[in-house]
């Protein structure tokens, strides 16, 4: 039983490239979430999808970023000309039922921006 | 807005010390509460977690939290800790109608030193 897998592990991109971070979630969940964790802060909320949906965005970035969640394949998280404070961990979580409380976790993608 | 804030940045013990790690949140209703841990190198795993019920709740490990909603805690505990303990730890909460965010604070890391 895969847990929720994440790729890359590691991503490295010169400012003003394009970032993509995929998010596979557990067989049977149909919901995923994105958080950010910054250099010495905790985790923060991003994009909350359902398949094909964008149900709570409220915490991602007016600019430059993007989430989807198609119908097959896994979800991804767009950063457009990603910056130097673009650099931090993303997290990816889902789950079976709607909502935050039964979510798992990935491993990370650790996104660089040199 | 809801927040939630752990007082120890960086805690160093010995094995067999004593844990307890704290926990505060803001928020006044409804809350369900989580404490999550990371291995270095590993995905963010559940320890445990409080919906309702008894306000001493049992994790995995070894672990236990206490929920004390006049002080708005939900501080981590451990009776003798193993260097496998060393890991970050960070609380979780989720808030009243905001049922897809979890919450978290800065985290705490944790070294155990054999």
């Amino acid at each position: 039983n895969a847990g929720v897998m994440q790729n890359p592990r590691h991503l490295v991109r010169r400012r003003g490239q394009e970032a993509r971070l995929r998010c596979s979630p557990m067989k049977g969940h149909s919901h995923v979430y994105w958080y950010r964790q910054l250099p010495e802060e905790g985790l923060k909320f991003m994009v909350y999808l359902q398949k094909e949906n964008i149900i709570d965005e409220s915490g991602m970035p007016k600019e430059r970023f993007s989430a989807e969640f198609p119908k097959e394949g896994p979800s991804i998280l767009r950063i457009q000309q990603v910056v130097r404070g673009d650099s931090a961990a993303y997290f990816c979580a889902s789950s079976r039922e709607p909502g935050g409380r039964e979510a798992f976790f990935g491993q990370g993608t650790r996104l660089t921006v040199v | 807005a809801q927040s939630v804030s752990q007082h120890n940045h960086h805690v160093i013990l010995s094995e067999a010390a004593s844990l307890e790690l704290g926990c505060n949140y803001s928020y006044g209703g409804t809350v369900n509460l989580f404490w999550y841990v990371q291995y270095p190198g590993q995905h963010l795993q559940l320890l445990l977690k409080y919906f309702s019920g008894d306000p001493l709740v049992k994790g995995i490990k070894g672990f236990e939290a206490e929920f004390i909603k006049s002080k708005f805690s939900f501080n981590l505990r451990k009776p003798s800790v193993q260097w496998s303990d060393t890991a970050e730890y960070f609380c979780a909460v989720i808030s009243g109608g905001a049922t897809n965010k979890l919450i978290f604070g800065t985290g705490t890391l944790l070294a155990v030193q054999p």
